[in-house]
């Protein structure tokens, strides 16, 4: 059974810093793509970050470029999310995602639990 | 980048209706590259729909996607009790991927 499972949430002022992480279980970790997907209360999902089976590439969207870093270890079966300059609008759950193939260009298959970002003072 | 745009934004049907949900791109979705999710309340989004009309492992053949270009359609056939929430529309067919806003499916 896959399973993704978020840490790393908390509430932060804005431009403080926070790392997420997302402990992976249940398929060859090495052989897929990750994501970071978000959802702000009571809002859509918008796609953050992606890096490919190896770590070599990574992907930002442009609201997070600059700010956050993705990165992986596969000897741990781990992904994670570095944020900093943190911004009241960076509040929402973040979810750690399964793409379906080695590149992240596709759907996502699979989704953890979340943990929540707050930014405020 | 491609904006989705669903509608209605509310549909309220009882158990055993049908439902049809419209997820409208900006730009044609290469390859039809369209997935859906459902996300239920308090709970994470989970893969009903890929490639615009096969259904993921373990979705009931109740849900059936389709369409092409920029309309696309989830419709659920006979609603069940455990049908009920809210469903994104998602394109990768274009960088970035890009959802829509959501439909939420409730109980009349």
């Amino acid at each position: 059974e896959v399973q993704l499972l978020e840490s790393g949430g908390g509430l932060v002022q804005p431009g403080g810093s926070l790392r997420l992480s997302c402990e992976a279980s249940g398929f060859t970790f090495s052989s897929f793509a990750l994501s970071w997907v978000r959802q702000a209360p009571g809002k859509g999902l918008e796609w953050v970050s992606a890096v490919n089976r190896g770590g070599s590439t990574t992907y930002y969207a442009d609201s997070v470029k600059g700010r956050f870093t993705i990165s992986r270890d596969n000897s741990k079966n781990m992904v994670f999310l570095q944020m900093n300059s943190l911004r009241a609008e960076d509040t929402a759950v973040y979810y750690c995602v399964k793409d379906p193939l080695h590149h992240p260009r596709y759907y996502f298959d699979f989704w953890g639990q979340g943990t929540l970002v707050t930014v405020s003072s | 980048e491609i904006v989705l745009t669903q509608s209605p934004g509310t549909l309220s049907l009882s158990p055993g209706e049908r439902a049809t949900l419209s997820c409208r791109a900006s730009q044609t979705v290469s390859d039809n590259y369209l997935a859906w999710y459902q996300q239920k309340s308090g709970q994470a989004p989970r893969l009903v729909i890929y490639g615009a009309s096969s259904r993921a492992t373990g979705i009931p053949d109740r849900f059936r996607g389709s369409g092409s270009g920029t309309d696309f359609t989830l419709t659920i056939i006979r609603l069940e009790p455990e049908d009920f929430a809210v469903y994104f529309c998602q394109q990768y067919g274009s960088s970035p991927r890009t959802f829509g806003q959501g439909t939420k499916v409730e109980i009349k």
